[in-house]
């Protein structure tokens, strides 16, 4: 089983919609979870923290849930500039290497 | 707003060469780690480096890698004698401890023909 698992779409959204995609994490000790957004051919920028009461930070909303060991993405009023790759990492805690999973591809379309 | 640099932006070289890749991590930042992207791949970690020495490494970091911090603000990334394989992005990233975000670089794209 893949330490970080996502779904690697694309997912094609009209502009306007909301689009929601999970992760799951093999470790269930781990400690620390992150979504990363990555554009194409670039670096991948910190979106936001995950934190076990659930975040929101604008049209963003993460979730985290430790009992089925995955942790979530809402993008709420999504805009073609949300059209991206989004990475979920897990700190596994200890050895402090960030665990990547392999994207979930969004486009958003007008 | 302070960010890591990555130099050069892209670097051709020939299989069997040695390369160098520079980076220079946020001023305050104590902990520095290079991961690599092959092209369409997921993003992939190679070290991490604390207190002039390395904290962690994965099985992609064999004899042929090295990193050094030789002065105050850069931190290098060797490879000894490329490969084919080790084309790919070369992403930097620095962070002010270990378990708080991990700030990347613009990455070097390394091409080895």
């Amino acid at each position: 089983r893949k330490e970080v698992e996502q779904d690697p779409g694309p997912f094609n959204v009209p502009e306007g919609a909301t689009v929601a995609f999970n992760c799951t994490y093999s470790n269930s000790a781990s400690q620390s979870f992150f979504w990363y957004r990555q554009d194409c051919r670039k670096e991948p920028k910190l979106l936001m923290s995950v934190y076990s009461s659930g975040n929101e930070d604008g049209r963003f909303t993460a979730q985290l849930n430790r009992a089925s060991q995955y942790i979530s993405l809402l993008i709420r009023d999504s805009k073609l500039s949300d059209s991206a790759t989004y990475l979920c990492v897990v700190n596994m805690g200890g050895n402090y290497q960030l665990i990547w999973g392999a994207g979930t591809k969004l486009i958003i379309k007008p | 707003e302070p960010e890591v640099t990555q130099t050069p932006s892209h670097q051709v070289t020939q299989m069997g060469q040695e390369v160098i890749l520079r980076c220079v991590p946020i001023s305050n930042h104590l902990y520095f780690y290079w991961y690599r992207q092959i092209l369409g791949q997921k993003v992939e970690f190679l070290v991490s480096f604390y207190n002039n020495e390395i904290s962690e490494k994965s099985e992609i970091f064999d004899d042929q890698f090295s990193v050094e911090r030789p002065d105050g603000s850069n931190f290098t990334l060797k490879i000894r004698s490329t490969k084919l394989e080790d084309s790919a992005m070369y992403f930097c990233a620095s962070s002010v401890t270990a378990a708080e975000t991990q700030y990347f670089g613009p990455g070097t794209r390394l091409l080895v023909l």
